[in-house]
């Protein structure tokens, strides 16, 4: 019963750096988001995705991009990171988007030197 | 005013104290409201949903107060194992978030 998956759990990066985070879910569910986590600034929504080919901005994009590849994976790629990405991102996924609750992954740690 | 404003704590209870969050929302048309629990270094996890007429889940009770927008959360008998922190989730009204989260409420129980 895995829900959602995030890989991986921890990146150390350097400034310009590419990499891409990946999630899968593997409860059908329809949205997917992407959020970061900063100390005293709770979660902000980077990008989402309320179904299967779409994608949408959330509070936070800049610098930041998705790919919906399928139902499954939804994954948010940096192109070239700077000390600012640094953070914990979180993927998650909601049934039928909306108003049903949100299942999160466990989390990526990364840093931007 | 924010969307969702909660006390950030930190809240300091002995066991088996009660003890109460509130938060309040901007948003008069939000129409789910959750509670979620969150250990340091870990990811969100659902505690409950609230629904209007109130509900409880064992030691947890949650209320919605739309008149005056707010949500709490009451926690009886805390144990050890309760100390986390409370994020408030509902509805948004804004057009690039569906849901918005409270910056959350961190609650210590202390043996």
């Amino acid at each position: 019963n895995a829900g959602v998956t995030q890989t991986p759990k921890f990146q150390v990066l350097k400034t310009g750096q590419s990499m891409t985070l990946q999630c899968a879910q593997d409860m059908n569910h329809n949205s997917m988001y992407w959020y970061r986590q900063d100390p005293g600034m709770g979660l902000r929504l980077i990008y989402y995705s309320a179904s299967e080919g779409t994608t949408d901005k959330g509070e936070v994009p800049n610098g930041y991009n998705v790919s919906r590849l399928n139902k499954r994976e939804f994954s948010l790629r940096l192109e070239s990171a700077a000390p600012s990405q640094t953070s914990v991102y979180f993927c998650a996924s909601q049934s039928w988007g909306g108003d049903s609750p949100l299942h999160f992954g466990n989390g990526t740690r990364l840093t931007v030197t | 005013r924010k969307e969702v404003e909660q006390d950030p704590g930190p809240f300091n209870v002995p066991e088996g104290a009660t003890v109460a969050f509130n938060c309040t929302y901007s948003n008069s048309a939000s129409q789910s409201f959750f509670w979620y629990r969150q250990d340091c270094r870990k990811e969100p996890k659902l505690l409950m949903s609230v629904y209007s007429s109130g509900n409880e889940d064992g030691r947890f009770t949650a209320q919605l107060n739309r008149a005056s927008q707010y949500i709490s959360l009451l926690i009886r008998d805390s144990k050890l194992s309760d100390s986390a922190t409370y994020l408030c989730v509902v509805t948004s009204n804004s057009g690039n978030t569906p849901l918005v989260f409270g910056k959350g409420t961190r609650l210590s129980v202390i043996a």
